[in-house]
């Protein structure tokens, strides 16, 4: 049971340059959440989807987009990516018991230079 | 802006001394939760409270919730090395249960 996986785990992108980041789970639960990290300020939400085909913005939207391919995956997209989006970007979902504790990928950190 | 903040921000420990942190938060929550994250790691999901619940135990956790100050306490009794972490607070609000808002966390250090 791997639970929540995340590709890649390290990426060093140019300004401007786009990507996405690869997110799956087996819980089979109907939310997933991206979030993201930057030193001394915890985790900030980018984007949620709570259900398959349904996506809606968190805190930090901006200069992302997401697409809920299905009920286990959720994809991110840096479309022009900027310095300011240097961070470690986490995907989440809830486990198999409360649907309110989340699981979380290993991580991707993320370089924009 | 963040929902939950922790105090103290860094806390260094004994060994087998307790370590007590807190978390208020800004509006009405569903329940509250407490996440652990080793250096480099995901969070990883330690207990969760609810808004009718005044304390809980787990292992060598205890939490309180005060919905009257917005409030919670995380303590680790007991503290061995391997508890180094940083520690975060998270509150789903009542207004949507689906968002889980955290705070910038308490860096834990337990020297040997």
């Amino acid at each position: 049971n791997a639970g929540v996986t995340q590709t890649p785990k390290f990426q060093v992108l140019k300004t401007g340059q786009s990507m996405t980041l690869q997110c799956a789970q087996d819980m089979n639960h109907n939310s997933m959440y991206w979030y993201r990290q930057d030193p001394g300020m915890g985790l900030r939400l980018i984007y949620y989807s709570a259900s398959e085909g349904t996506t809606d913005k968190g805190e930090v939207p901006n200069g992302y987009n997401v697409s809920r391919l299905n009920k286990r995956e959720f994809s991110l997209r840096l479309e022009s990516a900027a310095p300011s989006q240097t961070s470690v970007y986490f995907c989440a979902a809830p486990g198999t018991g409360s649907s309110y504790e989340q699981y979380f990928g290993p991580g991707t950190r993320l370089t924009v230079t | 802006s963040q929902q939950g903040e922790e105090d103290p921000q860094a806390l260094s420990i004994q060994e087998g001394e307790n370590a007590t942190m807190n978390c208020s938060y800004k509006t009405s929550i569903n329940n509250l939760q407490w996440y652990r994250q080793n250096s480099g790691r995901g969070l990883v999901h330690l207990i969760l409270i609810r808004s009718n619940e005044r304390e809980k135990h787990s292992g060598r956790l205890r939490v309180t919730l005060d919905t009257s100050k917005k409030s919670s306490s995380l303590l680790i009794t007991a503290s061995r090395a391997a508890d180094t972490a940083s520690y975060f607070c998270a509150t789903v609000p009542r207004s949507n249960d689906y968002k889980l808002s955290f705070g910038a966390g308490t860096t834990v250090t337990v020297r040997a």
